[in-house]
């Protein structure tokens, strides 16, 4: 059973366009984290929200997580090619355990 | 600083025969070490997870088998594998001390059976 679903599944825009990728949940989890993905490397961490109505920002990334710790969003802001990947959330839960969605597949055309 | 290492990055592997992956940490002490297996471009499924030596939890029935013989290396196995076994290995370690800790991962191995 996925605990978190992510949408959209596949993304492809042009470079210096927006775009924003959903994580929500049934499940209430400590904290949410982003991770970004490249082929054949691991994940790597992009950002830990902690609190409900959090609100972080990396450069052109806008991470949010519900007031509810049940949901986030990735927003991306003029989006470059560089920001080509796979994009994954994971909720924390309290024994350590990371709950991984599907991922979102991005794709920034030149 | 913090190192993990994880290998082969490939390995294609005849159904049936054994298997045996590694994976070390350097740079940190007593950290819980976590093996994932991902379907191309998806999300991570945890196999098993350790939060000390000789600790193992496994998550989901299957062929694999996991071990931790020293504080900083972990290892998973399979005394047969099968064709359902393909896909990407991911091996990552965390601070064990606190929660919201980042999970830093190896760079993967690339598994087929044939």
């Amino acid at each position: 059973t996925q605990l978190l679903e992510q949408s959209p599944q596949f993304l492809s825009i042009q470079e210096g366009e927006n775009l924003t990728v959903y994580c929500n949940s049934s499940s209430v989890f400590s904290s949410l984290q982003w991770y970004r993905q490249e082929p054949g490397e691991g994940p790597v961490l992009l950002v830990t929200v902690v609190t409900g109505g959090e609100v972080k920002k990396l450069k052109r990334l806008t991470f949010q997580f519900g007031d509810a710790r049940k949901d986030s969003s990735l927003h991306i802001t003029a989006a470059q090619p560089g920001d080509t990947g796979l994009y994954l959330c994971a909720g924390v839960s309290n024994d350590y355990k990371l709950s991984f969605g599907a991922g979102t597949t991005v794709t920034v055309r030149a | 600083s913090q190192t993990i290492h994880q290998w082969p990055a490939t390995l294609v592997q005849p159904v049936g025969s054994p298997l045996s992956l590694e994976c070390t940490v350097e740079g940190t002490s007593n950290p819980n070490l976590y093996w994932y297996r991902q379907a191309a471009g998806r999300g991570l499924q945890l196999l098993f997870y350790s939060v000390g030596i000789g600790q193992i939890s496994s998550e989901v029935p299957q062929n694999l088998s996991a071990s931790r013989p020293q504080d900083r290396q972990f290892i998973l196995s399979s005394k047969k594998l099968l064709l359902s076994d393909s896909g990407f290995y991911l091996c990552a370690w965390s601070d064990g001390t606190s929660l919201n800790q980042p999970q830093h991962f190896g760079d993967g191995t690339r598994l087929s059976i044939l």
